[in-house]
C-alpha cells in the first residue's frame, strides 16, 4: 500500500479557497486516491475519490497530476463547518478494500 | 436510506470489566469493518467482515478482542477483559463490496472509557 504524506495542520479564514496536498510517491498503477473528512465525535465520511486529471463534485475537487505523485484536495469558498481533519488514503481497485489512515490534516476555518 | 448504527454511544467501565459494541450496518453491503480511533489519530482497523466471513484480522488483539457477524448482517465487537488503553472511540463501517473503490460508510462510534 502506497504511504502518504499530508501536512499535520492548516488554517484559513472564512470564504477562502484550501488547498491540501497529499503526497503519495510510491502509488502504483491500480492505486486510486480516496479522500475522508471527519468531523469532531463523527465516523469519517466520504468526499471524493479519483485517479488522474481532475474530479469535481459538489462538495470538493481533486487535483492528480500526470505523474500521480501527489494529489490536491481543493475546497472551494470554506465556511466555518468545514472545520475537520482531512484523510488522503491511496489503494488498488481490485485489491480488497483496506483504508488504512494516517493523521490526517486538521483544517481549522477562522471567522 | 438510513445510515450504519451503532450502540452504545457512550460506555465507561472499570478495567477488567467486559464490554460489547454492537453495529447494524447498511442493507445490503456485504463488507463490514470495525476501527479504533485513539484521540488525536486517524482510525486504525481492527476487522473486516466480507458478509459473516473474516477478511482481515491482522490488527485485532485477539487475546482480548473478538467479533462476530451472524448471518452476514448485524456484527458485535467485544473486549474481554478491558485494559486503560482500550479507552477509544470503536468506529462501525460498511460497503458495498470489497474494493477499495467501494465507498465505506461510517458510524457515528462508541465512546469507550475505561477507569
Amino acid at each position: 500500500l502506497a504511504k502518504t504524506t499530508q501536512p499535520i495542520s492548516m488554517d484559513s479564514y472564512e470564504g477562502q479557497e484550501v488547498n491540501i496536498t497529499c503526497s503519495h510517491n510510491n502509488i502504483a498503477t491500480n492505486d486510486y486516491i480516496t479522500w475522508y473528512q471527519q468531523f469532531p465525535s463523527q465516523g469519517p465520511r466520504f468526499i471524493i475519490q479519483g485517479y488522474k486529471t481532475k474530479v469535481t463534485n459538489e462538495v470538493a475537487s481533486l487535483f492528480i497530476p500526470a505523474d500521480r505523485k501527489s494529489s490536491t484536495l481543493s475546497l472551494p469558498r470554506v465556511s466555518l463547518s468545514d472545520t475537520a481533519v482531512y484523510y488522503c488514503l491511496v489503494g488498488a481497485s481490485g485489491g480488497y478494500n483496506k483504508l488504512i489512515f494516517g493523521a490526517g490534516t486538521r483544517l481549522a476555518v477562522h471567522p | 436510506e438510513a445510515g450504519v448504527a451503532q450502540s452504545p454511544r457512550y460506555k465507561i467501565i472499570e478495567k477488567r470489566q467486559s464490554v460489547a459494541f454492537w453495529c447494524n450496518p447498511i442493507s445490503g453491503h456485504a463488507t463490514l469493518y470495525w476501527y479504533q480511533q485513539i484521540l488525536g489519530q486517524g482510525p486504525k482497523l481492527l476487522i473486516q467482515f466480507q458478509n459473516n466471513g473474516v477478511v482481515d484480522d491482522s490488527q485485532l488483539p485477539k487475546d482480548r478482542f473478538s467479533a462476530e457477524r451472524l448471518k452476514g448482517v448485524d456484527s458485535t465487537l467485544k473486549i474481554q477483559p478491558a485494559k486503560l488503553e482500550d479507552s477509544a472511540v470503536y468506529l462501525c463501517a460498511s460497503s458495498l463490496d470489497r474494493d477499495f473503490t467501494d465507498t465505506q460508510y461510517f458510524g457515528p462510534g462508541t465512546r469507550l472509557t475505561v477507569l
